[in-house]
């Protein structure tokens, strides 16, 4: 099975600033790599597919790069509605699709 | 609107089996691969189980293998996950959600999410 590996697990910042969340693959997916934000007590919301693409109605300040094992969620100019847990999620073709352990993003 | 509505959970004892229902509406339900994703209290997402669009091909996570069974009635456009021996580890939020695109292989995603419903196990 493939594992997926978060860092870091949390992370404090300031309206504004700009952060990057890393995810690896214990093996190379390509770029079936997808990114979600969850805000407590609501369902995962989906931010960026195939690595790269950023889902529709997603602000442009999230950008996904990466391919094969290594990946990077990166959002600019925080924004207070930013502030949430993130999650990567693996989809090649072999399930299962692990998700990473997640990263919890907070107001420093 | 695109939409899906999950029912079934509830608080039950270790070994008692449950089902779980999830109602789509707004897309071309037969069209789509389905999954199941968990989360424990205070913990993060697990991916449960997949059921291809033409019911074709369905996957487990190791932690509910031959205990889960996933399945789906397109005429009724609903998923369907059936719990058996469960274990108090089994306690979560389960989610239904659609994949991004249709009839995928590999899928780009998990674009819908149910608002999720409450599996208690305890004894």
């Amino acid at each position: 099975d493939i594992q997926m590996t978060q860092s870091p697990s949390s992370l404090s910042a300031s309206v504004g600033d700009r952060v990057a969340i890393t995810c690896r693959a214990s093996q190379s997916i390509s770029t079936f790599l997808n990114w979600y934000q969850q805000k407590p007590g609501k369902a995962p919301k989906l931010l960026i597919f195939g690595a790269s693409r950023l889902e529709s109605g997603v602000p442009s300040r999230f950008s996904g790069s990466g391919s094969g094992t290594d990946f990077t969620l990166t959002i600019s100019n925080l924004q207070r509605e930013d502030f949430a847990t993130y999650y990567c999620q693996q989809s090649s073709i072999t399930p299962p699709f692990t998700f990473g352990q997640g990263t919890k993003l907070e107001i420093k | 609107q695109v939409q899906l509505v999950e029912s079934g959970g509830g608080v039950v004892q270790p070994g008692t089996p449950l089902r779980l229902s999830c109602a789509a509406s707004g897309f071309t339900f037969s069209s789509y691969g389905m999954h199941w994703v968990r989360q424990a209290p205070g913990k993060g997402l697990e991916w449960v189980s997949i059921m291809r669009s033409d019911g074709s091909n369905e996957y487990y996570a190791d932690s509910v293998k031959g205990r889960f069974t996933v399945s789906r009635q397109n005429s009724k456009n609903t998923l369907y996950l059936q719990m058996n021996s469960l274990r108090v580890e089994d306690t979560a939020v389960y989610y239904c959600a659609k994949e991004k695109h249709p009839h995928s292989t590999a899928f780009f995603g998990l674009d819908v999410w149910g608002q999720g419903t409450t599996v208690t196990v305890s004894s």
